[in-house]
């Protein structure tokens, strides 16, 4: 059983950087393949890009491609997205979710709200 | 990387039936059989529900049904029950590693 942990809610100012973590336990970060997705206030999910380990190639969504960095830990299993150059748009919650291979999600973090604001 | 068409909303009484269509292109839906539902209650992560087209996970519901046909997929539920009223996604790959999530239905059960 995979239990992703997220870290915790933050408030950034426009133009600054988050990072947000999700650790994993039940499995090694080495046999998941990591996805990133994002839910602005009622709107809908978004994909925001993944990690893959087969290859260690990241993929991102073309909406925050040059904005978004994925990273992971494997001596910590715990997986990082950056994303830079913060906008109000940004205000979102953040979740990873893993992928067994088929293009589906698994499992879920919990999510991690960051908010955006002057 | 168009999100996939969902309707805004859809609704039935306890007991009946209802689907939710997922409306991508020859690029994502129409190109292979992986869409995937998700369900998510207010301020909670989505749980899988289908995937694959038409596979369910351990634990879910086989009142929970999906199926596809060119480039609409959709999700049935059967004997709703007041616990399905929820938010409904749909993804799709779409192709170079990428996903793309549908815009979401809120399911109302009477």
């Amino acid at each position: 059983q995979v239990q992703l942990v997220q870290s915790g809610a933050e408030v950034k100012k426009p133009g600054a950087s988050v990072k947000v973590s999700c650790k994993v336990s039940g499995y090694t970060l080495t046999e998941l393949s990591m996805h990133w997705v994002r839910q602005a206030p009622g709107k809908g999910l978004e994909w925001m890009g993944r990690f893959d380990p087969e290859d260690g190639e990241t993929i991102y969504a073309q909406k925050c491609q040059g904005r978004v960095t994925m990273t992971e830990d494997t001596s910590t299993d715990t997986a990082y997205m950056d994303l830079s150059s913060l906008r109000s748009e940004d205000t979102a919650v953040y979740y990873c979710a893993t992928d067994p291979g088929s293009g589906y999600f698994d499992y879920w973090g919990q999510g991690t709200l960051v908010t955006v604001s002057s | 990387q168009s999100a996939l068409t969902q309707p805004a909303s859809v609704s039935g009484s306890p007991g009946q039936s209802i689907t939710i269509s997922c409306t991508g292109t020859s690029s994502d839906v129409g190109s292979y059989n992986l869409v995937s539902w998700y369900q998510q209650h207010p301020g909670k992560a989505p749980k899988l529900m289908i995937y694959e087209g038409s596979k369910r996970p351990s634990g879910v519901s086989n009142r929970f049904s999906g199926s596809k046909s060119g480039n609409t997929a959709s999700l049935t539920i059967s004997g709703l029950q007041a616990e399905d009223e929820a938010d409904y996604y749909c993804c799709s790959y779409a192709g170079s590693r990428t996903l793309v999530f549908g815009g979401g239905t809120k399911l109302t059960v009477l």
